[in-house]
């Protein structure tokens, strides 16, 4: 079982904003990546660290982090943006790595 | 840009040994930064496999530990994974992926575009 909970399946009508959440005890201690992934495709970085993104990620995609609890929000969501979304952070003993099982997101 | 690039067997027998290699371009593995392979079952989420770190220190899943090796070749420029024993659980696209070395950036970026290998006899 992952050490990272997400929703399996989130939805948001064209245009608005949706939040992704991940939940996890060693999210305390450090950041959470995210990770965008299309059917045969790989993953693809969207956010790391606190809150940034690596060239070429639209700024309507955001990170934050509260408590045991990342979030990686979409404002004005997109056609284009209907993918598998993934954390990943180091587990609580900090010399391994785990990621979450995943949130499908669909664009209406 | 750096680029990685996984080959190795797409097919491997039952308790057979699963070997996979990842080529690393524009950008010298030595120089630093952990490099890590990543799995994913048909249909599946991601599972992480292990990582290296440019020195030789590796780190590996706990589930996996007993059954994988990860090594580095510097004078090939290239990772490469060993996973033995494998039965048809282990049948998955498994990508490798460079992996920042600070806990403030240890994110997986950029990704090769994975290889499937698939466990029959």
């Amino acid at each position: 079982s992952s050490e990272l909970t997400q929703d399996p399946a989130v939805s948001v009508a064209l245009g608005q904003t949706v939040r992704i959440t991940c939940q996890g005890d060693s999210l305390r201690s450090y950041y959470a990546s995210w990770y965008q992934q299309k059917p045969g495709q790989a993953p693809v970085l969207v956010i790391y660290g606190k809150n940034n993104r690596p060239s070429g990620i639209p700024d309507r995609f955001s990170g934050s982090s509260s408590g045991n609890t990342a979030s990686l929000t979409i404002t004005g969501a997109q056609a284009e943006d209907e993918a598998d979304y993934y954390c990943n952070s180091r587990d609580s003993s900090g010399n391994r790595w785990v990621f979450g099982g995943g949130t499908k997101l669909t664009v209406l | 840009q750096v680029q990685l690039q996984e080959s190795g067997p797409g097919l491997v027998k039952p308790s057979e040994t699963l070997s996979l290699t990842c080529a690393v371009s524009g950008y010298s593995i030595s120089s630093g930064y952990y490099w890590g392979w990543i799995r994913q079952p048909p249909g599946k989420g991601l599972e992480w496999i292990g990582s290296i770190y440019h020195s030789g220190s590796t780190y590996y899943n706990p589930s996996l530990k007993s059954r994988v090796t990860i090594s580095v070749d510097t004078s090939k420029n290239q990772f490469s994974l060993k996973l033995s024993s494998v039965t048809a659980a282990d049948t998955a696209v498994y990508y490798c992926a460079r992996q920042g070395e600070d806990p403030i950036n240890d994110s997986f970026d950029p990704w090769g575009q994975g290889t499937l290998v698939t466990v029959s006899s």
